[in-house]
């Protein structure tokens, strides 16, 4: 299986911060990554799909970009309701499988 | 827009099966542009995809589980199922189903949006 694994574990920072989330694959993956939101007790959320396409309803500031093994996720200016946990998923190769995740708190 | 919610009991005894359900309002669960998916994440750690099935009943699993899984489909009720046989405390985890668009000839579309919001099992006698 593909490994994915995600930087930093923690990230803490404040309101209005631009941040980055960065996920490595263990080998290429093309742009197949999706990057999730989570908040505690809620699903995951679809941010991105397709390494840098933006999912409807998301807001501008956050965005991705990368290909082959390594990717980013970048909020441009964080606002209260940002402070979650962030993981990526490939689905370049058979099973699909998720980074460790990233949890982004309040510094 | 589509809604997905799980349903089944939050405790099972170690070595019996684990049963749960996922119903799909606001759309139908035979299109044929979307497979349906579970996923769990065990308390405090990551996702880990189970496996998914498309309309016509084809089941697609993770391989690298163990094949205690079995996914299912009601098409009548808008609803799949997750079974889980001999479960052991590894298996305690928060159970979601999702949707998962089908890939296009150019495009692979694995992403899983909706997300029910979950059910967690725990396994403990």
């Amino acid at each position: 299986d593909i490994q994915m694994t995600q930087s930093p574990s923690t990230l803490s920072a404040s309101v209005g911060d631009r941040v980055t989330i960065t996920c490595r694959a263990s080998q290429s993956i093309s742009s197949w990554l999706a990057w999730y939101q989570q908040k505690p007790g809620k699903a995951p959320k679809l941010l991105i799909y397709k390494a840098s396409s933006l999912q409807s309803g998301v807001p501008s500031r956050f965005s991705g970009s990368g290909s082959g093994t390594d990717f980013t996720l970048a909020i441009s200016s964080l606002q209260p309701d940002d402070f979650a946990t962030y993981y990526c998923q490939q689905y370049n190769n058979y099973p699909t499988t998720f980074g460790q995740g990233t949890r982004l708190e309040i510094k | 827009q589509v809604q997905l919610q799980e349903s089944g009991p939050g405790l099972v005894k170690p070595s019996q099966t684990l049963s749960l359900t996922c119903t799909v309002s606001g759309g139908s669960i035979s299109s044929g542009d979307y497979y349906w998916s579970w996923i769990r994440q065990p308390p405090g750690k990551g996702l880990e995809w189970i496996g998914y099935i498309y309309y016509s009943g084809s089941t697609y699993y993770n391989p690298s589980l163990k094949s205690r899984f079995t996914i299912s489909i009601d098409t009548s009720k808008n609803q799949f199922s997750l079974k889980l046989s001999s479960v052991t405390a590894a298996d305690t985890a928060v159970y979601f189903c999702a949707r998962r668009p089908v890939d296009t000839r150019l495009e692979f579309q694995n992403w899983f949006d909706p997300w029910g919001q979950g059910t967690l099992v725990t396994v403990s006698s």
